[in-house]
């Protein structure tokens, strides 16, 4: 398996709702990821888990909220977002400090928050 | 802080034409270097890989070089076709601590292919 699972593809949810984002891959790879990517412009890193532990947040906003459950595994869970947080949700993997080895990206959820 | 360009930000050439797109970035403590290709409201598919300590990756029509100590690297189409019409983005894997692995992206280059 080479792939990095995104569910759901398309989502709309209110501004009270709450929801979340599902990411899995089983690769055996270490390190996880998410990036938000607006229209036209290049994705832009949110969290990074390293061992299941978050090791990078590039001061999201707290309505945004990571876990990783297991090494397989990565949650984005949504609470009160905003219009201006819609955009293209993707994740990603890697192996851990491996020069030979590049990011798998998942196909990304679309997120319209109404 | 890792900052990377893309240039030309678009591109439209005719079917058939080589073209060469450029990513250039400012820290060269890097692991590597990758390409990917994105179309509308897609994922981002990867193209090629450059390690560090290398020059240049092929792979069918696309040819990839990476000049470290320059900062530069460049991503060669051969023949091009109008499927090659897509977003096509550099990212750089900074050397890091333990755990602290980040990817950083270029602008992006969309490319048109004229049939």
């Amino acid at each position: 398996d080479t792939e990095v699972t995104q569910t759901p593809k398309h989502l709309v949810m209110g501004m009270t709702n709450k929801k979340s984002l599902k990411c899995e891959q089983h690769m055996g790879h270490r390190a996880m990821y998410w990036y938000k990517q607006k229209a036209k412009k290049p994705p832009e890193l949110m969290f990074v888990y390293s061992y299941e532990k978050l090791s990078i947040n590039e001061s999201v906003p707290s309505r945004f909220s990571p876990e990783c459950p297991n090494s397989s595994l990565l949650n984005l869970h949504l609470h009160a977002l905003q219009p201006e947080d819609s955009a293209l949700y993707l994740c990603a993997s890697s192996r851990l400090g491996q020069g030979a080895y590049g990011y798998t990206f998942g196909s990304g959820t679309r997120l319209t928050v109404v | 802080k890792q900052e990377v360009t893309q240039i030309p930000a678009a591109l439209s050439v005719p079917e058939g034409e080589n073209l060469v797109l450029n990513c250039s970035f400012t820290d060269s403590a890097i692991y590597n270097l990758q390409w990917f290709r994105q179309d509308p409201g897609k994922g981002l598919t990867s193209l090629l890989l450059i390690q560090s300590s290398q020059r240049e990756q092929t792979s069918g029509r696309l040819n990839a070089s990476l000049d470290k100590s320059s900062g530069r690297s460049t991503l060669y189409i051969a023949a091009s076709q109008p499927g090659d019409s897509a977003t096509y983005l550099c990212a750089v894997r900074r050397i890091s601590n333990f755990g602290n692995e980040k990817l950083t992206f270029g602008t992006g280059t969309r490319l048109t292919i004229i049939p």
